[in-house]
């Protein structure tokens, strides 16, 4: 099946520090890719999807500078938190989507800890 | 606007009984529907989705869902639950029209299923 591969799994660093999160569809093109962030006890909160070779295309509400995000591939998409702040912990999801009807995949997340 | 309800925060059940988990939504026209699950620090695992046809979609694990057009709802269901079922499941929903492909996901529901 298909299979997508978010890494780091954990970061914990300090703040101030920028922190980049890969997210691999492992075997198959992946058209889209998508964001998301998760706080404890609730709901996923979809931060930006994005297509490769163009620009992210970001929520309302969510800091395009703050949170960079570069889909290089069909396979690679990176979100880059910049200057990260202790407001920034949380769990950071990614998925990815082929092409037709297939459902998202999800990637297993990074739990980002900014001290 | 879009939007999916999931009006239990928590549903238990016993071990070798039947489990519902309940999901309704709105959207304009008709919907994709989805259920994803996710176990402590993971990402989500589809389990099954409604595009098109029967209404009654067979999934992963033994689950099922009906899509009931009149009700508006796609509640999940196992026949008999397993103590591993134990965890966090999300209902989704995407608009056909919606060339964005993304996923509206409702507040979650725990499942406890004990022995």
């Amino acid at each position: 099946g298909a299979v997508v591969s978010q890494h780091p799994s954990w970061v914990i660093c300090k703040s101030g520090t920028s922190v980049k999160i890969e997210c691999r569809s492992l075997d198959f093109q992946a058209t889209t890719m998508f964001w998301y962030r998760q706080f404890p006890k609730q709901s996923l909160m979809l931060m930006a999807t994005s297509n490769e070779g163009s620009k992210a295309t970001y929520e309302q509400g969510v800091e395009k500078d703050k949170f960079l995000i570069n889909h290089a591939s069909l396979t690679l998409s990176t979100l880059t938190v910049t200057s990260a702040h202790p407001e920034d912990s949380s769990f950071y999801i990614c998925s990815a989507r082929e092409t037709g009807l297939q459902p998202q995949h999800f990637g297993d997340g990074t739990r980002l800890s900014i001290l | 606007a879009q939007s999916v309800a999931q009006p239990e925060d928590q549903v238990n059940v016993a071990e070798g009984n039947p489990l519902t988990v309940k999901c309704t939504y709105s959207v304009s026209g008709n919907p994709y529907l989805f259920w994803y699950v996710q176990y402590p620090n993971r990402g989500l695992q589809f389990l099954l989705k409604y595009i098109t046809g029967d209404n009654l979609v067979k999934g992963s694990y033994g689950f099922e869902a009906e899509f009931n057009k009149s009700q508006t709802s796609f509640h999940l269901k196992k026949p008999s639950a397993l103590v591993s079922d134990s965890a966090l499941y999300f209902c989704a929903v995407r608009d056909r029209m919606d060339s964005s492909y993304k996923l509206i996901f409702g507040s979650g529901t725990r499942l406890l299923v004990r022995p």
